[in-house]
């Protein structure tokens, strides 16, 4: 059973429109994350989600919206895509903040903007 | 945030040794990761230090000195299969983006016949 999973894995869009990627974990766990890695495969943080509270990465543009309909997923909503969106999205989770559980990833969503 | 610094490509021979340094700074240190990632793959974790010491798992070892803002990746008989990009990162209990792990650029290591 895949531990969390994303949809879509590859997404080509135009510039100006609006897409979501979908993530959802089977392990239980109480955190889960949204990082952007680029073109330059540098992993960055853009959110954390725990119990309901979301912690924003300050240089995440507010075009990016997490959202979170149970403790099981944390989607990704993106309005007005720009070329510069274009990256590889992972999800994650992990147990509770402060314990030695590391992240588990998904596979990753590849973003292609037009 | 904190600066975490790795090389960014090192190339080794199959059957050898090598390690892979990575130094960070961070005020509210919660631990350190390495993360292995194979080409167009997510990340995998790889093994976790808090403590000062060495953390030994099959071929696969990690240092962490917290004193000195440092650790290291040891690998031992390399395989070519290990050729992938390995990814210091590390968690700051006083970072504004929560729980999350602050990633190095990563090095990418080659492995040759």
């Amino acid at each position: 059973d895949t531990a969390v999973s994303q949809t879509p894995k590859y997404l080509v869009t135009q510039m100006g429109n609006d897409k979501s990627i979908k993530c959802e974990q089977n392990l239980g766990h109480d955190t889960m994350y949204w990082y952007k890695q680029d073109s330059k495969k540098f992993l960055k943080i853009m959110f954390s989600y725990n119990n309901k509270e979301l912690i924003i990465n300050e240089t995440v543009p507010n075009r990016f919206s997490p959202k979170s309909p149970d403790k099981a997923h944390l989607n990704l909503h993106i309005n007005s895509l720009e070329l510069g969106d274009s990256a590889v999205y992972f999800c994650a989770s992990s147990p509770s903040p402060g314990t030695s559980g590391d992240q588990y990833f998904g596979p990753g969503t590849r973003l292609l903007v037009l | 945030g904190q600066n975490i610094d790795q090389p960014t490509e090192m190339t080794a021979t199959e059957g050898a040794i090598v390690q892979i340094n990575c130094t960070y700074q961070t005020s509210g240190f919660n631990g350190l990761f390495w993360y292995q990632q194979h080409a167009g793959e997510a990340p995998t974790f790889l093994s976790y230090n808090v403590l000062d010491g060495l953390e030994e798992k099959g071929r696969f070892s990690s240092f962490l000195s917290r004193s000195k803002g440092y650790s290291y990746l040891l690998l031992k008989e390399l395989q070519m299969k290990d050729s992938a990009s390995y990814l210091c990162a590390v968690r700051d209990r006083n970072s504004n983006s929560g729980y999350a792990l602050n990633f190095g650029k990563g090095t990418s290591l080659l492995v040759t016949p």
